[in-house]
């Protein structure tokens, strides 16, 4: 199947500070991603839509100042939390779509950010 | 999205095949059946999916009733290591998984 990183795995960070995580398909190109964030015994929720060369699609009560998305090549996405504070704390997943007819998505491995 | 309902919680033993219903009575005709997987602290695994026939990989087998109204995943022989949170969401190809709460799946010994 195809391979998705997520980097960093584990960060920690103090409240204020901006954060950006990285999101890269290692053995195909997507043109559009997906983030999400998982806060604990909850699953997944759809954060937004990031589109290669056009600007993300967030879902309501995502904050699209607060949390920047780029996705600047077909390989790699990017999502920076800005001015991160305790309640940002939170599991962040990205997730790749294959081109195909199912158009299947495979996740990364996550990033879980503590803020301080 | 088609609206699925899948039981909280299932257990199995290990060696036995484990399977997995999921009701999705309102799916449309272009919507496919994903079944997906999540160990603790991991992102999510692929693990199958189907439009209208089953299907079978490496990891597990679709059922897909005639109706399409529901379907259920196999895992032959279930071992530890097959112990996560199981998701099966109804979806157009390309737009984004939308996640239920899942069916946590316990395989002991």
């Amino acid at each position: 199947g195809a391979v998705v990183s997520q980097h960093p795995s584990w960060v920690i960070c103090k409240s204020g500070t901006s954060v950006k995580i990285e999101c890269r398909s290692l053995d195909f190109q997507a043109t559009t991603m997906f983030w999400y964030r998982q806060f604990p015994k909850q699953s997944l929720m759809l954060m937004a839509t990031s589109n290669e060369g056009s600007k993300a699609t967030y879902e309501q009560g995502v904050e699209k100042d607060k949390f920047l998305i780029n996705h600047a090549s077909l390989t790699l996405s990017t999502l920076t939390v800005t001015s991160a504070h305790p309640e940002d704390s939170s599991f962040y997943i990205c997730s790749a779509r294959v081109a195909s007819v199912a158009d299947t998505q495979y996740f990364g491995p996550g990033t879980r950010l503590t803020v301080l | 999205d088609a609206k699925t309902t899948q039981p909280t919680s299932m257990d199995c033993a290990e060696g036995r095949a484990a399977n997995l219903p999921c009701n999705h009575s309102t799916i449309s005709g272009n919507e496919y059946v994903y079944w997906y997987r999540q160990i603790h602290s991991q992102g999510p695994q692929y693990i199958i999916h189907g439009l209208k026939n089953n299907e079978t990989n490496e990891m597990a087998s679709l059922i897909i009733t005639e109706d399409r109204k529901s379907s259920t995943l196999i895992l032959p022989h279930a071992t530890l290591r097959d112990t996560a949170v199981y998701y099966c969401i109804g979806n157009q190809a390309g737009t984004a998984l939308i996640f239920g709460k899942g069916t946590t799946l316990s395989v002991s010994s």
